[in-house]
């Protein structure tokens, strides 16, 4: 079974710009969730879509935005980039067959860095 | 909002020593999980707690849910080298899909 996919691994902006970010959940996952994760503050929750619907979200800027597809893969945007956005970006997916356990099947998340 | 604690930020063991962590939060959690991060890698679950009191393994790891449901602790038994990483506590509120909240990460290194 294919791991969460995320594209692109690895892109340098400067500031000012947007940038696109993509991930692919695993097969049958319904859920996917993004979070930010930098060496000062840990991983911090963007947001979470289901069936092609925001349904969680942190409490970032709202130049951060999200969409999903109806077939579950999933877009992150950031609009206006700043030097803080520098960070790493992970998408993690669950199944939402039932009850949400917390338990997240993780990207090898996208290295975002703005100069 | 919440946040839990993890300290401290980085851990330094010889190769076969056991190693404790613990997570505490001043919220009350509904479940507790555990991850482990690798270089270049995401985050990967180690171990999840969903009752009060509740003692879990997965090979030389065990979690244990903190009876006030503010905390949870990790050990890490007969270390190797492999062992190296971060690892995350999360915690989950009530309420069906609530997010998780995640600690800051604890850096373990193994001296071989």
């Amino acid at each position: 079974k294919a791991g969460v996919t995320q594209t692109p691994r690895y892109l340098i902006k400067t500031r000012g710009q947007q940038v696109t970010l993509s991930c692919s959940p695993i097969s049958g996952h319904r859920s996917v969730s993004w979070y930010q994760q930098t060496p000062g503050q840990g991983l911090q929750f963007l947001f979470e879509y289901f069936s092609e619907t925001q349904r969680n979200k942190g409490n970032f800027p709202g130049r951060f935005s999200g969409r999903q597809f109806s077939n579950s893969r999933s877009e992150m945007n950031v609009s206006t980039l700043e030097l803080g956005d520098s960070a790493l970006y992970l998408c993690a997916s669950t199944p939402m067959g039932g009850r949400n356990t917390g338990e997240l099947f993780f990207g090898e998340g996208s290295r975002l860095t703005v100069l | 909002g919440q946040q839990l604690n993890q300290s401290p930020q980085s851990m330094f063991i010889q190769e076969g020593e056991d190693v404790s962590m613990n997570c505490t939060s001043s919220s009350i959690f509904n479940t507790w999980l555990w991850y482990k991060q690798e270089p270049g890698e995401g985050p990967v679950l180690l171990i999840a707690l969903y009752k009060a009191g509740e003692l879990t393994s997965n090979g030389r790891l065990t979690a244990q849910f903190g009876i006030t449901r503010k905390d949870s602790f990790l050990n890490i038994s007969a270390s190797i080298p492999s062992d190296v990483g971060i690892y995350f506590c999360a915690g989950q509120l009530a309420g069906a899909n609530s997010k998780l909240t995640f600690g800051k990460g604890i850096t373990l290194s193994v001296r071989p």
